[in-house]
């Protein structure tokens, strides 16, 4: 299920299910958006990213789909493995004006065995 | 790939002391670089903009005098935390864009700074 913690709402998922992680954008200008994983100690790492002409795109196990009309994104990760436990943002970019990553409160993703 | 490398990882200060964390691309040049503070379970903010042979560009409340920032070359950018205190400590995260097929960006694996 979904809680709200503290500061980064947790997603308790089941090893082998799949994972979806939503976020709300803010800005209807940024055409540019990506999706980090943060581990625990260490910075963000890349997963995937989509364009604003686009509203779905896929990578390995990985979905992205874009809903520019109510300015959300969410990340899809199909059959979750123990290695995805990790913090997620989302990021938005304007890239017509600068290169400025956005980021979203972030999701911790929780595997349960 | 593209990487992205910070120096130190860990620091421990002791107050009123400055610090200086380095970011560098390892393999390719980049003319901007951008600084970011992230404090425990929250998310990253975006402190500054490091620009190569120009002045830094700060976020609305970033005190530029406390957090100075020097692009001496197109593969490293310093940030100093002048006179830190203990609300400095935080982790203190790089990345640098690069223009590509994904035009993403790589983050550093970030400095964590303990001021005593």
């Amino acid at each position: 299920g979904e809680s709200v913690g503290l500061h980064l709402p947790t997603l308790s998922v089941q090893e082998g299910d799949n994972s979806i992680i939503n976020c709300a954008y803010s800005n209807s200008a940024s055409d540019y958006f990506i999706w980090y994983k943060q581990e625990s100690g260490k910075g963000p790492q890349f997963i995937i990213d989509i364009r604003s002409n686009m509203d779905k795109r896929q990578g390995q196990r990985v979905t992205v789909l874009l809903n520019k009309t109510v300015k959300h994104l969410s990340l899809q990760i199909a059959a979750t493995q123990p290695g995805d436990s990790a913090v997620y943002f989302c990021a938005e970019i304007n890239m017509n004006r600068d290169d400025k990553i956005i980021f979203g409160k972030g999701t911790r993703l929780h595997i349960l065995p | 790939g593209a990487v992205v490398s910070q120096h130190p990882s860990r620091v421990i200060c002791k107050s009123g002391t400055s610090v200086k964390i380095e970011c560098r691309s390892l393999d390719f040049q980049a003319t901007t670089m951008f600084w970011y503070r992230q404090f425990p379970k929250q998310s990253l903010m975006l402190m500054a903009t490091s620009n190569e042979g120009s002045k830094a560009t700060y976020e609305q409340g970033v005190e530029k005098d406390k957090f100075l920032i020097n692009h001496a070359s197109l593969t490293l950018s310093t940030l100093t935390v002048t006179s830190a205190h203990p609300e400095d400590s935080s982790f203190y995260i790089c990345s640098a864009p690069v223009r590509g097929w994904t035009d993403t960006q790589y983050f550093g694996p970030g400095t964590r700074l303990t001021v005593l």
